[in-house]
């Protein structure tokens, strides 16, 4: 496992306009993970992409995934108030253990 | 399935002190992590464990600490004696090896005065 880095590290935006997180990695990957953290909770499981697909889709979320650059990219469309919250990736590394090591996250507020 | 279930949900406890965590993991689930978040350090974790053996215990902070997990479904995180520094929220998570991802419980938040 390895830190994804996020960024930016914070974002604010208003309630209705898409929001875009971005991770960078830098070894070789398995798969790339986002998680959501409501302050107070645990974390929650938004989305994997595995390192031989290029694009996800799970309702409002679009994930990327360009192997070449190792680089992620998680897009918010129509972003809500409950959207607010931090965001982390982190990758399953090829050849690596299960293990995943978060790294600081981003946090993302959306005005109502 | 109720989730990751983790007790108690908020503990309070004097310097010096036992204090016990409990997880209980999504059944079917073969991996438990132990986390612990706090704002100066982030999600650091302490301990895994696959088929209820410790595979890597190298975040586990020092031997004030102690997990175990003796069978697939339950496993506890120990700190004694307690010190303030331990202060902190411990998440557990389980998940399946090829699965989609980690399941995380609510978390115990930790206070030691």
């Amino acid at each position: 496992s390895q830190q994804g880095e996020e960024d930016p590290q914070a974002l604010s935006i208003q309630e209705g306009e898409n929001a875009t997180m971005n991770c960078s990695y830098k070894t070789s990957i398995n798969n790339l993970q986002w998680y959501r953290q409501n302050s107070g909770r645990g974390l929650v499981h938004l989305i994997l992409i595995r390192s031989n697909e290029r694009e996800k889709h799970s309702g409002r979320l679009r994930v990327t995934l360009d192997t070449s650059k190792k680089s992620s990219s998680l897009l918010i469309t129509a972003s809500r108030a409950a959207d607010t919250a931090s965001y982390f990736c982190v990758t399953e590394t090829q050849g690596g253990s299960e293990k995943l090591v978060f790294g600081k996250g981003m946090k993302l507020t959306v005005n109502p | 399935d109720a989730g990751v279930i983790q007790s108690p949900r908020h503990e309070v406890t004097e310097m010096g002190q036992e204090v016990t965590l409990r997880c209980k993991p999504i059944s079917g689930h073969n991996s438990l992590f132990w986390y612990r978040q706090t704002m100066m350090r982030g999600l650091e974790l302490l301990i895994y464990f696959n088929n209820n053996v410790p595979i890597d215990d190298s975040g586990m902070p020092e031997d004030r600490f102690s997990a175990k997990m003796p069978n697939a479904s339950f496993s506890t995180l120990k700190i004694q004696p307690s010190e303030p520094r331990d202060s902190a929220v411990y998440f557990c998570a389980s998940s399946f090896r090829g699965g989609v991802g980690y399941t995380f419980g609510s978390g115990t938040r930790l206070t030691v005065v």
